[in-house]
């Protein structure tokens, strides 16, 4: 099973800063095969990137991804108020289970 | 529209079976895995199993196998996850959810409401 670690646990940012967030796995993944999701508090998680770099339908442009092989990266570009959530790395690589991150949770100061 | 449709909060007894459901419309129900997914109280996600009701393929994490059991039921396009004995620890949102697409292995785009289950004696 690949395990995924996320970091850092908290980060806490201005609206209009730049936040980075990092994702690693246990074993070297298909650039194919990593997600990241929104979730916002009380709503199901939301899916933001696949395939590591291409945005879902309907995300901002000022959220992007990047990395491949174990490292990935979700960047979110002037931050606003309602990117307020925790945000969640997966893994679906060739055979399940597909296993998340524990998570990075993002405050809005 | 795609849309998952999931039933509704349950509170159960430690030892009590339990089966919740998440029905599907808007797409082709049995051309598409569906999965379950666990959030436990102020924790992340943890992906249980998916479904292929097409076929009823079924895959589980191995933290899950033999605590659960997915099926389908594709005359109503209705996924299912269910307990034989709930324990207090089973205590969680659950949330049914679909791929992005329905060929390789995709990330879930399209998810359920979700299915609040409280076990407490």
């Amino acid at each position: 099973e690949i395990v995924l670690t996320q970091s850092p646990g908290t980060l806490s940012l201005s609206p209009g800063e730049r936040a980075t967030l990092s994702c690693r796995t246990s074993q070297s993944v298909s650039s194919d095969s990593l997600a990241w999701f929104q979730q916002k508090p009380g709503q199901a998680p939301r899916l933001l990137i696949y395939g590591a770099s291409s945005r879902a339908t309907g995300i901002p442009d000022r959220f992007s991804g990047s990395g491949s092989g174990t490292d990935f990266t979700l960047t979110i570009s002037r931050l606003e108020p309602e990117d307020l959530a925790v945000y969640y790395c997966q893994q679906y690589g060739t055979s399940p289970p597909y296993t998340f991150g524990q998570g990075t949770k993002l405050e809005i100061k | 529209e795609v849309q998952l449709v999931q039933s509704g909060a349950e509170v159960k007894k430690p030892g009590e079976s339990l089966k919740i459901s998440c029905k599907g419309s808007g797409y082709s129900f049995t051309s598409y895995w569906i999965g379950w997914v666990r959030q436990m109280p102020g924790k992340g996600l943890e992906w249980m199993g998916i479904i292929f009701p097409g076929d009823s393929d079924t895959r589980y994490s191995p933290s899950f196998q033999g605590q659960v059991t997915i099926s389908a039921d594709r005359s109503i396009s209705t996924a299912y996850l269910q307990w034989s004995s709930l324990k207090a620890s089973d205590t969680a949102m659950y949330y049914c959810a679909r791929p992005l697409h329905s060929g390789s292995p995709a990330p879930f785009d399209y998810w359920g409401q979700g299915t609040l289950v409280t076990v407490s004696s």
